[in-house]
């Protein structure tokens, strides 16, 4: 069966200092992946998503970016944190297409910027 | 107006209660799908459907193409099913990106 891990589930982070969320994904393959982010008592907001290996699509501007070393493996980056960019993120997957495939989140990652 | 827009936003009721949740879209779908969200954060698909009528356990699911209209029932609610819970809807003009709803937010009191 297919599972999707991400990590870490939470950190806290210095205004300035540098981000790494790594996730993957185990069970299949050449799957979409994607990062989401949730701030405070608001919807999903879709950051990056990926079709194959170095092969980013970014949906909104910002100090972030994504990678995609491995066919499996999605990185969510920064090099210098913004308050703003605190909030909950969520790497998902789906078989291609996501119009009519199930998505399947990890387990999400809190991020405070401080 | 929201693209996809869900009532009601917070649901409150009484274990045992039959609870609905309604989802209404303005746009032309390949699938709609329903999410669990738990208070701890992480999100669980609960269904995807194009057409008809789903059912998993105490959870069915139903969708009104013609009216754009779709429903997540939950039958003998139980204090576990508190949780929010998230309409999103596929689109023909996109394959990677999903149009989501706000979340109904249910509490189910024992």
């Amino acid at each position: 069966s297919q599972t999707i891990h991400q990590w870490p589930a939470t950190l806290v982070q210095p205004v300035g200092s540098p981000l790494s969320l790594e996730c993957t994904v185990e069970g299949t393959s050449n799957p979409n992946l994607y990062w989401y982010r949730q701030a405070a008592g608001r919807g999903l907001q879709l950051l990056f998503y990926s079709v194959g290996i170095g092969q980013i699509s970014s949906e909104v501007p910002q100090n972030l970016s994504a990678s995609r070393p491995q066919d499996r493996q999605f990185i969510l980056s920064s090099k210098k944190l913004l308050l703003s960019d605190s909030g909950f993120y969520l790497c998902a997957w789906s078989r291609r297409w996501i119009s009519g495939n199930t998505i399947y989140f990890g387990e999400g990652s809190w991020l405070t910027v401080v | 107006k929201n693209e996809v827009e869900q009532s009601p936003q917070n649901l409150t009721a009484q274990e045992g209660e039959f609870i609905t949740i309604n989802c209404s879209y303005s746009v032309g779908i390949s699938a709609l799908h329903w999410l669990q969200q738990h208070p701890g954060g992480g999100i669980v698909s609960l269904f995807m459907l194009s057409s008809g009528k789903k059912k998993h356990g105490r959870l069915i699911a139903t969708i009104n193409i013609q009216e754009k209209h779709s429903s997540l029932h939950i039958t003998a609610s139980h204090p576990r099913d508190s949780a929010v819970y998230i309409c999103a809807v596929g689109t023909m003009d996109s394959n990677y990106q999903l149009i989501w709803g706000a979340g109904t937010k249910l509490i189910i009191k024992p």
